[in-house]
């Protein structure tokens, strides 16, 4: 089984501060490891993906997430937050030789001007 | 990156009528499609998963009578809500994973398709 924890409900941050959404998985064998953004009434945006490599990962608009095996953790970053990043973020992960993606419950983030 | 479509994205109907939604992928062919159901506010609850050419495979308490999807090419995929109901009402979103490297990887959603049931 595979599956995602993002702890947090809401995630509330000033403008121009840095932002964090944390994110742990469980998986078999090696995770495929996936954020995205999600506005109001919209599909899921692609924000940056982890497969194999660095573990610092960089994705679209100034995110980074840092994978980490040890605590089975990948939490998205971003040093400055704008207010155009309110948003509902998701973490998700697949297990190698899986072909679903488990989703967590999502983090509303908001950005206080 | 790659891109889906959906269509359409809102849709009202009357209660017992059937809604058909398109999924698209445009620059890629889609060897799976999957089809998510998300609530307000919630996370996304796969309905069901479907590659080209074979039948859905359904998540257990999924009516597969209620939702068909039809996945007859690499760039198509229909859910047919049939009979609707205002419980029906939900925000319905589609996903497409291709077959080259670049794409396997990963699933690119469909903007969505908000539907209410009256």
């Amino acid at each position: 089984a595979q599956s995602v924890a993002q702890p947090e409900d809401q995630v509330n941050v000033a403008e121009g501060n840095p932002l964090t959404v944390k994110c742990t998985y469980s998986v078999s064998g090696n995770p495929y490891l996936f954020w995205y953004v999600q506005y109001p009434n919209r599909g899921l945006q692609f924000l940056l993906k982890y497969i194999t490599g660095d573990n610092l990962v960089k994705g679209s608009y100034g995110f980074e997430a840092e994978f980490n095996k040890s605590q089975t953790s990948f939490h998205l970053k971003k040093p400055s937050a704008l207010v155009s990043d309110s948003a509902l973020y998701f973490c998700a992960v697949r297990g190698n030789g899986n072909n679903r993606l488990a989703f967590g419950k999502g983090n509303q983030v908001v950005v206080i001007p | 990156g790659a891109v889906v479509s959906q269509h359409p994205s809102r849709v009202i109907c009357k209660s017992g009528t059937s809604v058909k939604i398109e999924c698209r992928s445009l620059d890629f062919q889609a060897t799976t499609m999957f089809w998510y159901r998300q609530f307000p506010k919630q996370s996304l609850m796969l309905m069901a998963t479907s590659n080209e050419g074979s039948k859905a495979t359904y998540e257990q308490g999924v009516e597969k009578d209620k939702f068909l999807i039809n996945h007859a090419s690499l760039t198509l995929s229909t859910l047919t809500v049939t009979s609707a109901h205002p419980e029906d009402s939900s925000f319905y979103i589609c996903s497409a994973r291709g077959r080259t490297s670049s794409a396997y990887n990963e699933q690119f959603f469909g903007p969505g398709t908000r539907l209410t049931v009256l």
